[in-house]
């Protein structure tokens, strides 16, 4: 059964700096791979998604991910972080009943 | 455009009794799911829908219980609440069309069992 792990449970980081979130999974013959941001007291909103194509995925609000099928990771990166990126993000990969399966999430703590 | 809709939105209640979360989706989904978003788990399923009256379930579906009569409308009644049912229950959806399964959420019902 596929699993997502998000190493970080918590992120803290400077306003301005750059900042990564890690996402593994377990390895499967073909993914479908989501960044779910959670901002406080509100539902989940996509942020990207990697169906094919290009390892190199840009999402909203200037976040970006790469998927590296050798490592089995999904790792999410913006390069300046603002107050406003304050929230939860969480890894997704589908399955093959089209299920989705999450990781434990990880909460980006803007620092000022 | 109101998209997914989830209600009430807060609920306060007491063991032991039957409380009925609602959830409604306005762009004819096929799918529709239930969460429950506990702190150290991150989401976990408990009930799905293909269709209507079609439901099957989750991760961890003891001590609920849905239906889907029409498509728009996906329901979560706990018969009996319980304390670890304090939780966030979200409600999703995705398209049969989305082959991926991207799902879009509604804002979420905070429960509290007493």
């Amino acid at each position: 059964a596929q699993s997502v792990t998000q190493l970080d449970s918590q992120v803290p980081v400077f306003e301005e700096a750059p900042v990564e979130l890690r996402c593994n999974y377990s390895s499967s013959v073909s993914v479908y791979l989501f960044w779910y941001v959670q901002y406080p007291n509100q539902g989940l909103q996509l942020l990207l998604k990697y169906l094919s194509g290009s390892t190199l995925v840009k999402g909203i609000n200037g976040f970006e991910a790469e998927f590296n099928k050798s490592q089995t990771s999904f790792h999410l990166r913006k390069p300046s972080v603002h107050i406003s990126d304050t929230a939860e993000y969480f890894c997704a990969v589908s399955d093959s009943n089209y299920q989705l399966i999450w990781g434990a999430g990880t909460k980006l703590i803007i620092k000022p | 455009d109101a998209g997914i809709t989830q209600s009430p939105r807060y609920k306060i209640t007491e063991t032991g009794r039957q409380v009925t979360l609602m959830c409604h989706q306005t762009w004819s989904h096929s799918y529709m799911f239930w969460y429950r978003q506990d702190l150290g788990h991150g989401l976990r399923l408990i009930y799905y829908s293909a269709a209507a009256d079609i439901t099957d379930k989750g991760e961890v579906p003891d001590g609920y219980v849905v239906s889907r009569s029409k498509t728009e409308n996906f329901p979560l009644t706990l018969e009996s609440a319980t304390r670890s049912q304090t939780s966030v229950y979200f409600c999703a959806s995705r398209s049969l069309g989305s082959s991926y399964n991207e799902q879009f959420f509604g804002p979420g019902t905070r429960l509290t069992v007493l």
